[in-house]
């Protein structure tokens, strides 16, 4: 079975400071891997997504993840944190072909003025 | 090109009532997704429904969830005789018709059940 654990419910930088979240993953085939963002009152919107190719992946808003499969991680990362970077992160897995994703537990990002 | 709507936003039921949510793929989606978040907790997997057909339900509770994605018309997560622990937001994605369609969910805004 897939799992997907999130070290850190609640993570607060700095603005200007490097942001990272951390994603580790537990999956019996090659996986995908997905980071989603969540502001409030609103649904999950797709930062980036590992399939296949390369492992550094570029998402939206200056976000970047790196799939290292020896440590069976996927952490996310942005080197200047924003004010509007504030919100809700789920990391999340599934297999190709599988319909579901499992979904880490959440990191809410603060920004410190 | 609309996103995911879901209705309504927020819902409050008495204990026993029943409660129907419903959720409006984007515009070309044939697949809908109905997910869970229970507080503190991550997203967990309900039903993967498409046009007339369940695909996979291993996510619903046993008794009293049900779900149907009609030829038209929104999809429907339906929870009777709702109780305490069914207070949760019900979130709704959708994604278009072909291969490995978990990597093109978009998601809705979601609704908020609250039972009394």
């Amino acid at each position: 079975a897939q799992s997907v654990t999130q070290l850190g419910s609640h993570v607060s930088v700095s603005e200007g400071a490097l942001v990272l979240l951390r994603c580790n993953y537990s999956s019996s085939v090659p996986p995908y891997l997905f980071w989603y963002v969540q502001y409030p009152n609103q649904g999950l919107q797709l930062l980036l997504k590992y399939t296949t190719g390369a492992t550094l992946v570029k998402g939206i808003n200056g976000f970047e993840a790196e799939f290292k499969k020896s440590e069976t991680s996927f952490h996310l990362t942005k080197p200047s944190a924003h004010m509007s970077d504030a919100a809700e992160y789920f990391c999340a897995v599934s297999d190709y072909g599988n319909e579901k994703l499992t979904f880490g537990t959440g990191t809410r990002l603060t920004i410190i003025p | 090109n609309a996103g995911v709507m879901q209705n309504p936003r927020h819902l409050v039921r008495r204990r026993g009532q029943e409660a129907r949510l419903r959720c409006s793929p984007m515009k070309g989606h044939s697949h809908v997704y109905w997910y869970r978040q229970l507080p503190e907790e991550g997203l967990k997997f309900m039903v993967y429904l498409q046009k007339e057909n369940i695909i996979d339900e291993s996510g619903m509770p046993k008794e009293r969830f049900s779900a149907e994605f009609p030829k038209e018309g929104p999809s429907i997560l339906r929870i009777q005789q709702v109780v305490r622990g069914d207070s949760a937001a019900y979130f709704c994605a959708s994604s278009p018709p072909g291969t490995a369609t978990n990597e093109k969910l978009f998601f809705g805004s979601g609704t908020q059940l609250s039972v009394l």
